[in-house]
């Protein structure tokens, strides 16, 4: 089945920096690649999406990047805010059309 | 933020207790998923179903039931639980898994369920 890797577990940053989160993939098939924002006690929620035939794609401050050879993807928020402060986590869904979650990257953004 | 309701918010429970918890969504979709979200396993998918049909478990222990009665509801039957599986349940729906554009999951906002 698919497995999906994400780093950093841990990213603490200063407001106005960007923030970087990454995540690898195994499952060629795999192409439709989401990335969900959950901050302390809400529901996750979908914050940017990427499909396989697509290398980037940017919304404001968002931003995700796909190298399919390389198998991975990256989420980018540039001008971070103390709003962005949650967890972002990456899903991979391929094949079985069922998502493959990563671990999660908690976000701390410090004014 | 109401398309996907969960009941209870807050749950509970001893080792002998039976409860069930409940799922609706109000968006016309037709795949539905159970999730575990604890601190060691972030999100465990558990159950799938599409069109009122299971397609997935992903090695539940039998303490967990589920049941999904059509395609806007869903339970999930406990009982007979341990410690361990004191965490936040989540429900989530997609409108047709494997059709491009419609892969998105909505999550509900998850039933904190913690087992004395």
């Amino acid at each position: 089945g698919e497995n999906v890797e994400q780093h950093p577990s841990t990213l603490s940053v200063q407001e106005g920096d960007s923030a970087v989160i990454k995540c690898t993939y195994s499952d060629s098939a795999s192409n439709y690649f989401p990335w969900y924002k959950q901050e302390l006690g809400k529901r996750p929620q979908l914050i940017i999406d990427i499909r396989s035939n697509v290398g980037e794609k940017k919304d404001q401050r968002i931003a995700v990047t796909l190298n399919k050879t390389a198998k991975h993807f990256s989420l980018h928020i540039t001008e971070t805010q103390p709003e962005d402060s949650a967890v972002y986590f990456c899903a991979s869904t391929g094949g079985s059309y069922i998502p493959t979650f990563g671990r999660g990257t908690s976000l701390i953004v410090h004014p | 933020e109401t398309g996907v309701t969960q009941t209870p918010r807050h749950l509970v429970m001893g080792m002998t207790n039976k409860k069930s918890l409940k799922c609706e969504q109000h968006l016309g979709h037709n795949a539905m998923y159970w999730y575990k979200q604890s601190a060691k396993k972030p999100l465990e998918l558990m159950f799938v179903y599409n069109f009122k049909e299971q397609t997935e478990n992903n090695s539940v222990p039998s303490r967990f039931s589920p049941e999904c009665p059509n395609s806007s509801h869903l339970f999930l039957h406990l009982h007979t639980l341990q410690p361990e599986d004191s965490a936040l349940y989540l429900c989530a729906s997609s409108q047709d898994p494997g059709l491009a554009g419609t892969d998105t999951q909505y999550f509900g906002p998850g039933t904190r369920l913690t087992v004395l």
